[in-house]
């Protein structure tokens, strides 16, 4: 049972428009969320996070949003530019709720390749 | 040089060898763990060690195993090679007190 999902596989946005990654997760002891990014040939490297207290976090052109009602979240990225083309993770973990035991036990979800055209 | 160093990085073995994927770090954190990567499934965990002395069972950890050899070192092992192990591997590292983990370049396995 996949408990975070990314329900879009692919995404191809034009340079210097928004670009939006979503993200679905089911477990409800989850309370931190976070964005990884992966270049071909490279391992993910961390993007920006989110705890459930806040319902959204900025960090220059990404700013992650999260609706806990729904389950679910959002990665904006404004503008958009050609570097950012990668694949996408989003990945949950019950960071809090554990006690701090779950550093690193994250889940992810399934990836979405994002390109931006120039 | 990497923070998170894997060997090798590419390997091919035939189906019921045995093969061990290494993993060193030089960020000084306690944490370490084994992820795969499978298309359309993305990361999952395999194993993780909070210290030298602790190793735990991730998501999917039948058919593999593991030896935390030092507070740097993780090894991961597939004691007999099948085919549907063929995947990219990861190995990651954390800080005891921080929300980040980091992971290495990733090791390309195929057993044919």
């Amino acid at each position: 049972d996949q408990q975070v999902k990314q329900n879009s596989p692919s995404l191809s946005v034009q340079e210097g428009r928004i670009s939006i990654l979503n993200c679905d997760y089911t477990n409800s002891m989850f309370d931190y969320f976070l964005w990884y990014k992966k270049y071909p040939a490279e391992g993910p490297t961390f993007l920006i996070s989110i705890s459930s207290i806040k319902d959204k976090n900025e960090d220059g052109r990404f700013t992650v949003f999260l609706n806990k009602s729904a389950k679910h979240l959002s990665l904006h990225i404004v503008p958009s530019q050609p570097g950012d083309s990668a694949v996408y993770f989003c990945a949950a973990s019950a960071l809090y709720n554990a006690g701090g035991t779950s550093y690193g036990k994250l889940t992810f979800g399934q990836g979405t390749i994002l390109t931006v055209h120039p | 040089d990497a923070d998170v160093t894997q060997t090798p990085r590419n390997r091919i073995t035939k189906t019921g060898k045995r093969i061990m994927l290494e993993c060193s770090q030089t960020k000084g954190h306690d944490r370490m763990y084994w992820y795969r990567q499978d298309p359309g499934l993305g990361l999952r965990l395999i194993y993780y060690s909070f210290d030298v002395k602790d190793i735990n069972k991730g998501e999917i950890s039948d058919g593999y195993s593991v030896s935390r050899q030092a507070q740097a070192k993780f090894s991961l092992s597939l004691e007999s090679a099948i085919p549907n192990q063929t995947a990219l591997y990861f190995c990651a590292t954390s800080d005891s007190f921080r929300d980040t983990i980091y992971f290495g370049e990733g090791s390309w396995l195929t057993v044919v």
